[in-house]
C-alpha cells in the first residue's frame, strides 16, 4: 500500500521567501508528526497533530513556522521569511493511535535556503 | 525533558561480523518505549526494532537484537552477520507512554553512521 509521501522532494529558495512543504500521511492514520533534520544532527521534533488539532507544537523554533492539517489527512508546514539556518531535511511521519503508535516516515523534503 | 545520547558518530564492521551500537538516555519516567531506526541514503527512516520499558526480555528481530538495561538507562543495538545492506545511519529514539493527547513524539539521538567493509 501507499506510504507517507512528501512534496516537493527538494526545494531551493532565496532567503526571505516563504515556502510550503506538504505531507500526505498513510490513509487512516490519525496522528501526524513533523521533524527537522539538520546536517549531521538527529531529528528534531516540530509539531504533532491528532486529527486536525495540534496538541503539541512545542518544537516550532519561531513564529515564522506554522503548520496545519485539514480533513484529518494532508498537512502543510509553512516557513515564512526563510533564513539560511532553516536549511534542513523536513520529515513527516504518521501513525495510528494504538499502544505502540509506530511512526511511518516519508522520504522528506530537503530545503536549501540561499 | 528526555535526552538520548549516541556517543559513536561512526562505526565500521567487516561483512558477516557482529557490531554493537550504543545508546543511553535520560528520563524520570518509568513507562516508555525505545526504538532503533535505520536511515539509508534514500532518507527514508525505517523502524528496526522496539522495546517496551516494562518488558524485561530484550527484543529481537532476526539479525537485530537489543541489550536493554533499564537501571543503567542503556539501550544498545547488536547487528549479527552484518550485510552490505545494513550500511546506513542508525538512530536511537525514545518515546513516552501515551498521554491523554494520544501518542507522544519521538526524541532522537544524533545517530551512528555504520559502514560495512566487504
Amino acid at each position: 500500500g501507499a506510504g507517507v509521501s512528501q512534496s516537493p522532494s527538494n526545494k531551493v529558495t532565496e532567503k526571505g521567501k516563504d515556502v510550503e512543504l506538504r505531507c500526505d500521511p498513510i490513509s487512516g492514520h490519525t496522528a501526524l508528526y513533523w521533524y527537522r533534520q539538520s546536517l549531521g544532527q538527529g531529528l528534531e521534533f516540530l509539531i504533532y497533530f491528532q486529527g486536525n488539532s495540534a496538541p503539541d507544537k512545542s518544537g516550532l523554533p519561531s513564529d515564522r513556522f506554522s503548520a496545519e492539517r485539514t480533513g484529518g489527512s494532508v498537512s502543510t508546514l509553512t516557513i515564512q521569511r526563510t533564513q539560511q539556518e532553516d536549511s534542513a531535511v523536513y520529515l513527516c511521519a504518521s501513525s495510528i493511535d494504538d499502544q505502540f503508535g509506530e511512526q511511518y516516515f516519508g522520504p522528506g523534503t530537503r530545503l536549501t535556503v540561499t | 525533558a528526555q535526552t538520548v545520547t549516541q556517543s559513536q558518530p561512526e562505526m565500521s564492521v567487516q561483512e558477516a561480523e557482529t557490531v554493537t551500537l550504543s545508546c543511553t538516555y535520560d528520563t524520570s519516567e518509568s513507562d516508555y518505549y525505545l526504538f532503533w531506526y535505520k536511515q539509508p541514503p534514500s532518507r527514508q527512516m525505517i523502524l528496526v526494532i522496539r522495546q517496551e520499558a516494562y518488558k524485561q526480555q530484550n527484543a529481537t528481530e532476526n539479525r537485530f537484537s537489543v541489550n536493554f538495561q533499564k537501571a543503567a538507562k542503556s539501550f544498545s543495538l547488536k547487528i549479527s552477520d552484518s550485510q552490505l545492506g545494513d550500511a546506513a545511519m542508525y538512530f536511537c529514539a525514545y518515546r513516552s507512554a501515551p498521554s491523554n493527547f494520544g501518542n507522544e513524539k519521538l526524541t532522537f539521538g544524533t545517530g551512528t553512521r555504520l559502514t560495512i567493509i566487504p
